[in-house]
């Protein structure tokens, strides 16, 4: 099973948004509504952020959105914040599996 | 409040063998699916493994495939990892993650694998 293709970063200043793109295949992505994303701060545990493509766990500011097109889902962070910057994972089921993207640096500029 | 603590990571040879610990506690360790998950210095996550929650059906990832074992003991509530035939590709952060409806909702912090000669 091949991980999921993310771009290696991405950035924005504060206050702007930035979108990243998690590419996979309809025996995953595609074929899947069980798509979930993860922030990982250096040294730190991942942490979820958004479940089953679009829905976000209590705790998670609303500036967070997933969104899901054919084999390509996509994390919206809005309102870019310090905080914010960290690598950030996409995961998705496959078969009886599970595979994650190949991750993406998110720089605050 | 939910928790996982991974132990037993360490340096081991290439050949050798580890058993990796998770103990779970502050949620109902048997009704909850668990997963291994992995992270080579500097790279990205990798799934490793997942027992479900009645701990008879057990998946592995390519990788692991033959040469790692997941386990489970609901009296203990405690995962673990059974890793032989190490090889320099296996060293990694090792995390226990919780399974909840097709996501990982709570993670461990960790647990230092490196195979090393």
């Amino acid at each position: 099973q091949s991980a999921l293709t993310q771009p290696p970063s991405a950035s924005g200043s504060p206050g702007q948004s930035v979108t990243i793109s998690c590419t996979g295949t309809s025996s995953d992505v595609g074929g899947s509504n069980y798509v979930s994303w993860y922030q990982q701060h250096p040294g730190k545990a991942p942490k979820l952020m958004i479940y089953e493509v679009s829905k976000r766990p209590s705790g998670v500011p609303d500036r967070f959105s997933g969104s899901k097109s054919g084999n390509t889902a996509s994390l919206t962070v809005s309102g870019l914040q310090a905080a914010d910057e960290a690598d950030y994972y996409c995961s998705s089921h496959a078969g009886t599996k599970r595979v994650f993207g190949t991750g993406t640096k998110v720089t605050v500029l | 409040q939910v928790q996982l603590v991974e132990s037993g990571g360490g340096v081991v040879q290439p050949g050798g063998s580890l058993r990796l610990s998770c103990a779970a506690s502050g949620f109902t360790f048997s009704n909850f699916a668990i997963h291994w998950v992995r992270q080579a210095p500097g790279k990205g996550l990798e799934w490793v493994a997942a027992i479900s929650s009645d701990g008879t059906n057990k998946y592995y990832a390519d990788s692991v495939r033959g040469r790692f074992t997941v386990s489970r003991d609901d009296s203990s509530n405690s995962l673990f990892l059974q890793m032989n035939s190490l090889r320099a590709e296996d060293t990694a952060m090792y995390y226990c993650a919780r399974d909840w409806g097709a996501l990982f909702d709570y993670w461990g912090q960790g647990t230092l694998v490196t195979v090393s000669s």
